[in-house]
């Protein structure tokens, strides 16, 4: 099974809606991540958490909000989804003891805004 | 706050030949680096880091990259590659004091042809 899961794997929405997407972990890891990437931009950092009570922006918060529900869930919201969120989405999660800095990546959620 | 630079954006070459992912940082603090291989569907997965010590590192299927200060460079090369060398490349960096605002290159393309 794979360490780091995300769900849903494809999503289709309508501008306006509410989303969450979830993301799951069986490494044991405190620090988790949300990144998105877009073509020619690469991966950019929208929120990470070092654990259940520590939550902090990362580059392109806006629009977006974060729940860390438990040391291994992380789920991502779009409180009102609009077409430039189209976009894959990774979790991802490290643990600075364990070969630092290194960060493990879910397979992405394929999120799409119309 | 860091930056990287990932100068192609599709590098196509031949079975076998060789090749060179070229990757260029800008910090004001010291730096680790990294390179990520996305395969097609797949998340992110880390290829090979620089955090210390020998300037040169290699990865187990052949890759190798090269930390140069001075140019503020860390690029990536493959003496032969194999089909299944196919995927999009990420040059990331991190600052060696905090970790948590990782930024990634926007990407390269390797397409390895028959």
């Amino acid at each position: 099974d794979a360490d780091v899961t995300q769900t849903p794997r494809n999503r289709i929405t309508k501008t306006g809606k509410r989303i969450m997407l979830e993301c799951s972990q069986t490494k044991g890891h405190d620090r988790m991540y949300w990144y998105r990437q877009d073509p020619g931009l690469g991966l950019r950092l929208i929120y990470y958490s070092f654990d259940v009570k520590d939550i902090n922006k990362g580059e392109i918060s806006d629009g977006y909000s974060v729940s860390r529900q438990a040391q291994a869930k992380f789920s991502l919201s779009l409180e009102s989804a609009i077409p430039n969120q189209t976009a894959l989405y990774f979790c991802a999660t490290s643990d600075p003891t364990e070969g630092p800095y290194e960060q493990y990546f879910g397979p992405g959620t394929r999120l799409t805004v119309t | 706050a860091q930056s990287v630079t990932q100068l192609d954006s599709q590098v196509p070459v031949f079975e076998e030949a060789p090749v060179e992912l070229r990757c260029n940082y800008s910090s004001s603090v010291s730096v680790y680096l990294f390179w990520y291989v996305q395969y097609p569907n797949q998340g992110l997965q880390l290829l090979l880091k620089y955090l210390s010590g020998s300037t040169l590192v290699e990865s187990i299927n052949g890759f190798e990259a090269e930390f140069n200060k001075s140019q503020t460079s860390f690029h990536l090369r493959k003496p032969s590659v194999h089909i299944s060398d196919t995927a999009e490349y990420f040059c990331a960096v991190s600052s060696a004091y905090n970790n948590n605002d990782m930024r990634f290159g926007a990407g390269t393309r390797l397409t390895v042809k028959p």
